[in-house]
């Protein structure tokens, strides 16, 4: 199985903040990395599709790049809602397997 | 607006069949353009994908759960279903159903809630 490993596993920041969390792929997977973000007790949503298609309906402050098998999340401009969990999960090869996520919390 | 929505009994007894349901509202799953998917979380771990379904191209499954693991769909009620057998503690976990795209990259666009089964006698 593709191994995907994120980090950090947690970071603090601040409103307005710029912030940056990488997942690196076991094995080249081209482009095929999905983000998501997850708050406590909901699903995930779909943040970004392709290692940087932002999905629709995503704020423009969050950016994906990479290809490969490096990868990186990174939201500018930090907002209130922004605190959560963050996974990348890839689709190259199956079984899709996800990252264990990087939780962003408060400073 | 696509809904999902999963069903079905919050406990099961271990060696038993955990078995869930997700109802589908505002899209069909018969209709081929997405694929229809279980994906868990155990309590405080990350994601698990569990299985793909597609309606007119066969089911996909997560090798380590492929042998517990059966996918079914009921068209008219735009419904599909897990059935994982023989479980045991580790298979404590919220279970989501979720769509993705056929023909997109891998990606789960739609989400239900979850339902937390718990495995325990």
């Amino acid at each position: 199985d593709i191994q995907m490993t994120q980090s950090p596993s947690s970071l603090s920041a601040s409103v307005g903040d710029r912030v940056s969390i990488t997942c690196r792929a076991s094995q080249t997977i081209g482009t095929n990395l999905n983000w998501y973000q997850q708050k406590r007790g909901r699903a995930p949503d779909l943040l970004i599709y392709g290692a940087s298609r932002l999905h629709t309906g995503v704020p423009s402050r969050f950016n994906g790049n990479g290809s490969g098998t490096d990868f990186t999340l990174t939201i500018s401009g930090l907002q209130p809602d922004d605190f959560a969990t963050y996974s990348c999960q890839q689709s190259y090869f199956t079984p899709w397997t996800f990252g264990q996520g990087t939780r962003l919390g408060t400073k | 607006q696509v809904q999902l929505r999963e069903s079905g009994p919050g406990l099961v007894k271990p060696s038993q069949t955990l078995s869930l349901t997700c109802t589908v509202s505002g899209d069909s799953i018969s209709s081929g353009d997405h694929y229809w998917s279980w994906v868990r979380q155990s309590p405080g771990k990350g994601l698990e994908w569990i299985a793909n379904m597609y309606f007119t191209g066969g089911t996909y499954y997560n090798p380590s759960l492929k042998s517990r693991t059966t996918i079914s769909v009921d068209g008219p009620k735009n419904q599909f279903s897990l059935n994982l057998s023989s479980v045991t503690a580790a298979d404590t976990a919220v279970y989501y159903c979720a769509r993705g795209h056929a023909a997109g990259w891998g990606y789960f666009d739609y989400w239900g809630q979850g339902a937390l089964v718990t495995v325990s006698s």
